[in-house]
């Protein structure tokens, strides 16, 4: 079945130790959209990708950066991790143009010790 | 800039009808999506409305209209599985290829 995959599902890492979150997908969608989400709260827009143009949130910390090296491929990386990144990481993807439809991966839990 | 307010929680037996409303301020309307999303699981798209009226699939319907700047969630015939949280967003034309969403409305479905 067409997905959307991330990995790890739960990431430990240790304050100020980079971290790297992946996501993959075979639906062929041309943007991708990474999320932070907190506990009983909305999913928060980090940044997003048409194709390999990058659009970042002007509230995203600098702290967060993001790859994709293909259409295939999206990478969340957190340089320092502080206490308050501690939350669920969500990767969507929507086709050109029908963004009110996005499909979402299950996720990452990440926590910060 | 965009604002979206929905309940933040409404409780319901099962085999109940609950109305989950959404009110939205935004420039460049374009439509609104609804999401459900389980404890621990990812947003899954429910419906999206660009026009007025009411879109019905199985026991949901969602609703717009667009000179209230208003919409509503509709679930009817309540299970157990329904409790989740529901969200809408908001589809811009200033934002492009993103959506706005709303703070989400937890719907504890009871016995």
């Amino acid at each position: 079945d067409a997905m959307v995959i991330q990995n790890p599902r739960y990431q430990v890492t240790q304050f100020g130790k980079p971290v790297t979150l992946s996501c993959s997908q075979t639906l062929n969608h041309n943007v991708m959209y990474w999320y932070q989400q907190k506990s009983s709260q909305a999913p928060k827009l980090l940044f997003h990708y048409y194709d390999k143009d990058f659009n970042n949130e002007a509230d995203t910390p600098d702290n967060f950066q993001s790859r994709r090296p293909n259409t295939s491929f999206c990478f969340l990386d957190i340089r320092s991790p502080g206490l308050g990144d501690a939350a669920m990481y969500l990767c969507a993807t929507s086709k050109t143009g029908e963004n009110y439809e996005q499909y979402f991966g299950p996720g990452t839990r990440l926590t910060v010790t | 800039g965009q604002s979206l307010e929905q309940p933040s929680e409404v409780t319901a037996v099962e085999g109940a009808i609950v109305q989950i409303n959404c009110t939205y301020q935004t420039s460049g309307f374009y439509g609104l999506s609804w999401y459900q999303q389980h404890d621990g699981g990812a947003p899954t798209f429910l419906s999206y409305n660009a026009l007025d009226g009411l879109e019905e699939t199985g026991r949901f319907s969602s609703f717009l209209s667009r000179s209230d700047s208003y919409g509503y969630l509709l679930l009817q015939e309540l299970q157990m599985k329904d409790s989740a949280s529901y969200f809408c967003a908001v589809r811009d034309q200033a934002a492009g290829n993103k959506l706005t969403f709303g703070g989400g409305t937890r719907v504890l479905v009871k016995p």
